[in-house]
């Protein structure tokens, strides 16, 4: 199965753009990059997913490299709310096979 | 309109005993899957439902859990003989096709 690695844990200014970095080297060209993330105490949230090609929608981007091992979920303006751990997952068939996530603090 | 949701939100037992946990899916999805989260650790699949029948349970640990969704809608993970090891918060998420998955809040289980 693949496996997503990620940093465990990042910073960014309030009002940035927070750039999550994950790789995913051992993916299979059928499985697809989904984002999601988990405040505190809450089950985990859709965020974006992707194939091949980027990916944009209302919360953020997804900029996947052309050999498919690494992606970045952009979060164009951080806000204090988007404190949490972030999680790339690959979907393999109908599973989703998590790494332990990246804890991201959006500092004011 | 209505997520998913999961009962009890927290549930402390004891070892050895039986306990059973509910989940209800955003209605009309007819995928449904449990996963196991321990602390800071991303959620592990136990088990996938298409409809009544469960298509994926290779994610359970082992014979002491089992799961049941009769009637196509509301499941239930049912553990026996629990163990310490057994303490996670146990999600439920349903979806429509084999996409976006709707997550519930999770049931906290603590096994003394």
């Amino acid at each position: 199965d693949a496996k997503t690695t990620q940093p465990p844990s990042m910073d960014c200014a309030e009002g940035r753009a927070a750039n999550l970095p994950c790789n995913h080297s051992t993916i299979s060209g059928n499985e697809y990059v989904y984002w999601y993330r988990q405040i505190h105490s809450q089950g985990p949230q859709y965020i974006i997913h992707g194939l091949k090609n980027n990916e944009t929608n209302e919360m953020a981007s997804l900029i996947i490299t052309e050999d498919r091992k690494s992606s970045t979920l952009i979060l164009p303006h951080a806000t204090l709310r988007d404190t949490a751990v972030y999680y790339c997952t690959v979907h393999s068939n109908y599973q989703l096979i998590w790494g332990a996530g990246t804890k991201l603090i959006i500092k004011p | 309109g209505a997520g998913v949701s999961q009962t009890p939100s927290n549930k402390v037992t004891e070892k050895g005993k039986y306990v059973e946990l509910r989940c209800d899916p955003i209605s009309g999805h007819t995928a449904l899957y449990w996963y196991r989260q321990s602390l800071g650790q991303g959620p592990e699949f136990l088990i996938y439902f298409q409809g009544t029948g469960a298509a994926d349970d290779s994610g359970l640990p082992n014979d002491r859990f089992f799961a049941v969704r009769p009637e196509g809608s509301v499941s239930t993970l049912k553990i026996q003989r629990t163990e310490r090891g057994d303490s996670a918060v146990y999600l439920c998420a349903s979806s429509l096709r084999q996409d976006e998955q709707f997550f519930g809040p999770g049931t906290r289980l603590t096994v003394l």
